[in-house]
C-alpha cells in the first residue's frame, strides 16, 4: 500500500476485555515495530519484527501483550485482560532491511486505545 | 541503554521568525542516527530531518536544519520562516547503526505553537 495502515483507528473497551489492534506495513517492508505512546510523552519502543519473527521483544510490558506477523506483512498486537493503564496511542512503523543498512522507518496514524 | 532529553516540553514562535529545539541524548555507541520527527494532531509520526553521526556536516532539509555537537551529545532543530503548518510536537530520536533493525528511541517531545 501507500503507506503503513492501522485499524482500527480508534478502539474503546473495558477494562478485563480483549482486544486486537492490526498493523499493515508499506508492501516490501521487512521490518515492523510497534510503539506505544502515552499521553504526553514519546513513544516507547514495544516489538520489532524481521520477517515472520519477532527479532527484539524487550519491550513488551508483561505477558498480557503479545504480536504476530504470520505471513511476514500484516501484523496483530493482542493485548488480553486490558487495565486502565493499557490507554495510549499505539503506533506502527515500517522499513526496508537490506543487511545492515535500515532505511527511514515510516509510520502510521496510530490506534488510539481508551481502557474504560 | 540510550537515552534521549527534551528539556523544552513547549515552545512559540511568531510566523516567519526561527525557533530553536533542543534535544541531547546519551550513549556510549560511537555510531548512530538522530532524528527529528513532527508529529500533528493526525498522530502520525512524520519524519523532518535526519542525521548520521560519523558525519560532521550539519544536516539540512529546506528551511529545517541541525546543530549536531557529538561530543557534546547536543542535536538542536532549527526551524527558519516558521509557517503556520510548522506548529505540531516535535520529536528527537536516536537510533542505533550497529545493529541492523534497531530501534527508536525517542524524548519526551517539545510542542511548537505558530503564531501569526
Amino acid at each position: 500500500g501507500a503507506g503503513v495502515s492501522q485499524t482500527p483507528s480508534n478502539k474503546v473497551t473495558e477494562k478485563g476485555k480483549y482486544v486486537e489492534l492490526r498493523c499493515d506495513p508499506i508492501s516490501g517492508h521487512t521490518a515492523l515495530y510497534w510503539y506505544r505512546q502515552s499521553l504526553g510523552q514519546g513513544p516507547e519502543f514495544l516489538i520489532y519484527f524481521q520477517g515472520t519473527g519477532a527479532a527484539d521483544d524487550s519491550g513488551l510490558p508483561n505477558d498480557r501483550f503479545f504480536a504476530v506477523r504470520p505471513e511476514g506483512s500484516v501484523s496483530t498486537l493482542k493485548i488480553q485482560r486490558t487495565e486502565r493503564g493499557d490507554s495510549a496511542v499505539y503506533l506502527c512503523a515500517s522499513s526496508l532491511i537490506r543487511g545492515v543498512r535500515n532505511t527511514e522507518a515510516f509510520f502510521g496514524q496510530g490506534t488510539r486505545l481508551t481502557v474504560v | 541503554a540510550q537515552t534521549v532529553t527534551q528539556s523544552q516540553p513547549e515552545m512559540s514562535v511568531q510566523e516567519a521568525e526561527t525557533v530553536t529545539l533542543s534535544c541531547t541524548y546519551d550513549t556510549s555507541e560511537s555510531d548512530y542516527y538522530l532524528f527529528w520527527y513532527k508529529q500533528p494532531p493526525s498522530r502520525q509520526m512524520i519524519l523532518v530531518i535526519r542525521q548520521e553521526a560519523y558525519k560532521q556536516q550539519n544536516a539540512t532539509e529546506n528551511r529545517f536544519s541541525v546543530n549536531f555537537q557529538k561530543a557534546a551529545k547536543s542535536f538542536s532543530l532549527k526551524i527558519s520562516d516558521s509557517q503556520l503548518g510548522d506548529a505540531a510536537m516535535y520529536f528527537c530520536a536516536y537510533r542505533s547503526r550497529e545493529t541492523s533493525g534497531s530501534r527508536l528511541t525517542f524524548g519526551e517531545g517539545t510542542q511548537l505553537t505558530v503564531n501569526p
